[in-house]
């Protein structure tokens, strides 16, 4: 079936480290986004992008940055993690033209000590 | 920009009773209204989801109401069941379908008693 994976699905780094998380795709969606969770916050909006050209801020892009390898890939990093990113990450995809809202990948759980 | 308040946050009922999940939005150009489940140790899924030309949809035990006006929308779930035990998220999105991405509430964790 078609799907969103991310790698690492776990991953326990050290504080000022520089860490890359990947995001693919094989549902042929246009748009895909990161998003951040934790507890009792919900889901925060990091960056989305609509195709390879196109990267948007979302609402806390702060000390992240994107790459939109290919339509089927998106990458995020952390250039200097820090405790406080310790976090649940998630990517996601959506199909402008079904536009039947987003679809998520497994996550990666993300310690920084 | 958007901000959108769920309540309640923890909500627990009886096995076969209903369950009203209620969230408010605060800017007026919003116009997609999702609702994602997400069990322990799960991925948020979609269960259903509202456009704003339409007061209500239904999809077997599950429904979603709107109310621009107030700018409010509510999930409701009638006999609910033990699998329906889960933590549930309302959003928000101007784009068309949330394209460009979603304002989520904070969650509400339903807890249904056998």
């Amino acid at each position: 079936d078609a799907d969103v994976t991310q790698t690492p699905r776990n991953r326990i780094t050290k504080t000022g480290k520089r860490i890359m998380l990947e995001c693919s795709q094989t549902k042929g969606h246009d748009r895909m986004y990161w998003y951040r969770q934790d507890p009792g916050l919900g889901l925060r909006l990091i960056y989305y992008s609509f195709d390879v050209k196109d990267i948007n801020k979302g609402e806390i892009s702060d000390g992240y940055s994107v790459s939109r390898q290919a339509q089927a890939k998106f990458s995020l990093s952390l250039e200097s993690a820090i405790p406080n990113q310790t976090a649940l990450y998630f990517c996601a995809t959506s199909d402008l033209v079904a536009g039947a809202g987003a679809f998520f990948g497994q996550g990666t759980r993300l310690t920084v000590v | 920009g958007e901000n959108v308040e769920q309540h309640p946050s923890t909500l627990s009922v009886q096995e076969g009773d209903s369950a009203v999940i209620k969230c408010t939005y605060s800017d007026s150009a919003s116009n997609y209204f999702p609702w994602y489940k997400q069990e322990l140790g799960k991925r948020p899924q979609l269960i259903i989801d509202i456009r704003s030309n339409v007061g209500e949809k239904k999809d077997q035990r599950i429904a979603v109401t709107l109310n621009k006006t107030a700018k409010h929308f509510s999930l409701h779930i009638t006999e609910t069941q033990p699998e329906d035990s889960a933590v549930y998220f309302c959003a928000a999105s101007k784009g068309g379908g949330g394209a460009d991405g979603l304002t989520f509430g904070k969650g509400t964790h339903l807890i249904i008693q056998p």
